[in-house]
């Protein structure tokens, strides 16, 4: 159990595009989603989390114009990389936790970006 | 100073070997103890987790927490050149779903 998805796996896109990267828990209801940051050999950075029928939290330093984030239902949500540069090349990873079960996050398997 | 610490390796033993990862935090407040395992350009796994101190065990996993000095400690029993791989440690106050996730330690099993 407790297995999500994110699609898709590997995206490249051009600069000033935007793109959307899907985030779906498969077996479990997702009361509260994560979306991290990670670059080669670097630690997970939070950007952000969302509340399923909230306004996600941003961190510090995260511009929440530039990374849109919709948790609609308790099973999805998206993260839109808006006008992306290359600077948001990345590898973009979602969690997911059920706070019925505790405190354990359970991880997509990632999204790569590469924007060109 | 970090909350949580960890060494980011790489820790390289032979196939069977005992392997020890560890992560030592400042943090007090500290409730419950993950650990992840994440292959390269792979989302992290979530391998074990415990909220009180001693031992968990799961297989070859065992997890062991130490409030009072602030550490912890996963060990892998028989390690396997399919081991290898990033342990990141994470650790959160109870009522706060985000927890700090230390930087990682990279293991190579060579066989």
């Amino acid at each position: 159990g407790a297995v999500v998805s994110q699609h898709p796996s590997w995206v490249i896109c051009k600069s000033g595009t935007s793109v959307k990267i899907e985030c779906r828990s498969l077996d479990f209801q997702a009361t509260t989603m994560f979306w991290y940051r990670q670059f080669p050999k670097q630690s997970l950075m939070l950007m952000a989390t969302s509340n399923e029928g909230s306004k996600a939290t941003y961190e510090q330093g995260v511009e929440k114009d530039k990374f849109l984030i919709n948790h609609a239902s308790l099973t999805l949500s998206t993260l839109t990389v808006t006008s992306a540069h290359p600077e948001d090349s990345s590898f973009y990873i979602c969690s997911a936790l059920d706070r019925s079960r505790a405190y354990e996050q359970y991880f997509g398997p990632g999204t790569r970006l590469t924007v060109t | 100073q970090k909350e949580v610490e960890q060494d980011p390796g790489p820790l390289s033993v032979p196939e069977g070997a005992i392997v020890s990862l560890n992560c030592t935090y400042s943090n007090s407040a500290f409730q419950y103890f993950m650990w992840y395992r994440q292959y390269s350009r792979k989302g992290p796994e979530l391998l074990m987790y415990t909220y009180s101190s001693g031992n968990k065990e799961d297989g070859r996993f065992t997890a062991q927490v130490d409030k009072s000095s602030k550490y912890i400690s996963l060990f892998i029993r028989d390690s396997q050149p399919s081991d290898s791989a990033t342990y990141l440690c994470a650790i959160g106050e109870g009522g706060s779903y985000i927890p700090t996730f230390g930087r990682g330690t990279s293991l190579i099993v060579h066989p």
